[in-house]
This record gives structure tokens, C-alpha cells and sequence, in this order.
């Protein structure tokens, strides 16, 4: 069964500050994706990592995947307070369609 | 662009009542998925569809759970009867054969008492 974890599940931390959440997964897969949800909201797709050694950036965040390691990280930096929410990340099983999302990482950024 | 449409917004049932929830996805997009989350459980795949036909259903709770897509524009996710643990916010999502990106709809809150 196929396992995403998310590290940390709670994060808070003040403006202008750099982060950085892991998404750890337990099988062979080459798509990853991270999504943002703000409170009470839907799902926003933030970035489709395809292959290995994939970075994709956007504004302030930045998102890797290394599929070896079975690892992917999405790394904010100088952060405002716009970016709280909580970003999900899910792996695609082999070309099955089926996301397995991990947690979830509750991102507070305070003034 | 239309995204993905979901109605109701919000539903709040009693115990044993049959519960429709629907959704639109967005035109051109040839696979529909039906997500549910709960606080416990997180964001978890119940069923997909490619080109109106169910693909994977392992995700369904159990056999009072049923959806369909009887065209292209369409996909229904019935709860019959319903109960209280089926509460949750049910997300419908699609996407094009294309493309690995899943648009989600802005989901249905349901309430069972």
C-alpha cells in the first residue's frame, strides 16, 4: 500500500523567513504534485513534478522531486503572510490516475 | 472557462436519507474523480471515470455508496442510506487524457445527522 507522509504536519513561522516541507512516499511512482487549500476552499494545483531531478518554481515557492529518494520538497522562501494555507502533496500510482495525498502541512505565517 | 461544478454546496440529511450529490466537469476533460475528505481519513480517491466509464471503484466505502457518469457532462455520487460517518466535504475533480493535472471542483459539504 502505497504511504505519502508529510514533515511537519504544523508549521508556523513569521514573514520573510525560508522554509522547507518533505513529502515522503513508500513506492516507485515519477509524478508528484503539490496543491494548496486554503481554509473552507477547494484544491489549487500548485505544481506536477514529471520526472526526476524536476524543479518547477513559482513566485516564492519552489517545488523538487527526487525519485530515487522517493522525496519531494516545496520550499518557500521569504514568506508573507498571502501563503498560509495548507498545501498537500500526492503521488501518482504508476500511470493509474489514483492520487494518494499525503496529510497535509498546516502552513501559519505570521506578521 | 467554467471550472468543475459541484451541487449542492452544502447538504445537510437525516440518518437513512438518500443523498444525490452532482457534478459538471470542465468541457473536454475526459477523466472525472470523486474524492471525499473527512479530518480523520484526509483526501481520499472513492472512484474515477475515463470517458464516461468506471475505471477504479476501490475506493467506495461500501455498497451504499454508487456513482455514475451517464455522459460526458455529468457524474453523480449517491449515499443510500445515508449515515453519520459519511459526513464529510466531497470534492469532484477532472481532467484531459493530456494533461496529469486534476482540477477540483469547490466541493459539497454534507452534514448527516
Amino acid at each position: 500500500e502505497l504511504k505519502v507522509e508529510q514533515n511537519p504536519l504544523f508549521l508556523s513561522m513569521q514573514e520573510g523567513k525560508n522554509y522547507t516541507i518533505y513529502c515522503n512516499y513508500s513506492t516507485t511512482s515519477d509524478r508528484l504534485y503539490w496543491y494548496r487549500q486554503d481554509p473552507g476552499k477547494s484544491l489549487e494545483s500548485l505544481f506536477v513534478l514529471l520526472s526526476n531531478g524536476a524543479v518547477k518554481q513559482e513566485g516564492r515557492l519552489m517545488a523538487s522531486l527526487d525519485t530515487k529518494a522517493r522525496l519531494s520538497t516545496l520550499h518557500i522562501t521569504a514568506a508573507v503572510h498571502d501563503l498560509s494555507a495548507t498545501y498537500f502533496c500526492a503521488v501518482d500510482i504508476g500511470g493509474a490516475q489514483k492520487l494518494v495525498f499525503g496529510q497535509g502541512t498546516r502552513l501559519t505565517i505570521n506578521p | 472557462d467554467a471550472g468543475v461544478i459541484q451541487s449542492p454546496r452544502h447538504e445537510v440529511t437525516e440518518m437513512g436519507q438518500e443523498v444525490t450529490l452532482r457534478c459538471k466537469p470542465i468541457s473536454g476533460h475526459d477523466y472525472l474523480f470523486w474524492y471525499r475528505q473527512t479530518m480523520m481519513r484526509g483526501l481520499e480517491l472513492l472512484i474515477y471515470f475515463n470517458n464516461n466509464v468506471p475505471i477504479d471503484d476501490s475506493g467506495m466505502p461500501e455498497d451504499r455508496f454508487s456513482a455514475k457518469m451517464p455522459n460526458a457532462s455529468f457524474s453523480t455520487l449517491k449515499i443510500q442510506p445515508s449515515e453519520p460517518r459519511d459526513s464529510a466535504v466531497y470534492f469532484c475533480a477532472s481532467r484531459r487524457s493530456d494533461s496529469y493535472e486534476q482540477y477540483f471542483g469547490p466541493g459539497t459539504r454534507l452534514t448527516v445527522t
